[in-house]
């Protein structure tokens, strides 16, 4: 079946730094990958929407100046939280969608803590 | 606009025992039906789905009816186990968009 992975999954940063989270497809070309943010005890909420080779789509809300997002291939987006603050702490997941398979797989999810 | 709802948790229930979790959405064309579950620490499996009314989805003993007429997509369980606790997310989406989820449910089972 379809894999997608995350790295790192777990990181623990102090205010101000930027953290970089990896969503790869392992064995599936992904034309469209998802980026969700999950909060303690609730639902996923879509941040935004990122297309290989041109710029995400981000949902009303979310700055995208703080959440940098690149789909450099079709196998690669990577999520930059930068100057993250502790209000950032979340866990994230990707997802990705197979041109092959018209499915999504998500990822296990990386859990940011922000000192 | 499309949304789910699903009944708040958290739920407690004995080993075995039935289990049914609601799960109604509002949707302005015909989308596919999910659930989702989530074990601790981990990010969202797959657990079934229908794309169509009146489809069942179903596995690993769970099952779902994609109900046209309600507007439900509710889980059930016959019997379930302690390796079924976990967070069960229902979800609407459409071909090849995002996802709309519900608010998740939690479920512990009790030996």
């Amino acid at each position: 079946g379809a894999v997608v992975s995350q790295h790192p999954s777990r990181v623990i940063c102090k205010s101000g730094t930027s953290v970089k989270i990896e969503c790869r497809s392992l064995d599936f070309q992904a034309t469209t990958m998802f980026w969700y943010r999950q909060f303690p005890k609730q639902s996923l909420m879509l941040m935004a929407t990122s297309n290989e080779g041109s710029k995400a789509t981000y949902e009303q809300g979310v700055e995208k100046d703080k959440f940098l997002i690149n789909h450099a291939s079709l196998t690669l987006s990577t999520l930059t939280v930068t100057s993250a603050h502790p209000e950032d702490s979340s866990f994230y997941i990707c997802s990705a969608l197979g041109t092959s398979y018209n499915e999504q797989f998500f990822g296990p999810g990386t859990r940011l803590t922000v000192l | 606009g499309d949304s789910v709802t699903q009944m708040e948790g958290p739920v407690t229930l004995s080993e075995e025992a039935f289990l049914t979790i609601n799960c109604t959405y509002t949707a302005t064309g015909y989308p596919s039906l999910f659930w989702y579950v989530q074990y601790p620490g981990e990010g969202l499996q797959l657990l079934l789905k229908a794309t169509k009314a009146d489809d069942k989805g179903s596995n690993k003993g769970f099952e779902a009816t994609y109900r046209k007429e309600t507007t439900s997509f509710h889980l059930e369980k016959g019997s379930v186990q302690v390796s079924d606790s976990a967070v069960y997310f229902c979800a609407l989406r459409y071909s090849g968009n995002q996802f709309y989820f519900g608010t998740g449910t939690s479920l512990t089972v009790i030996p």
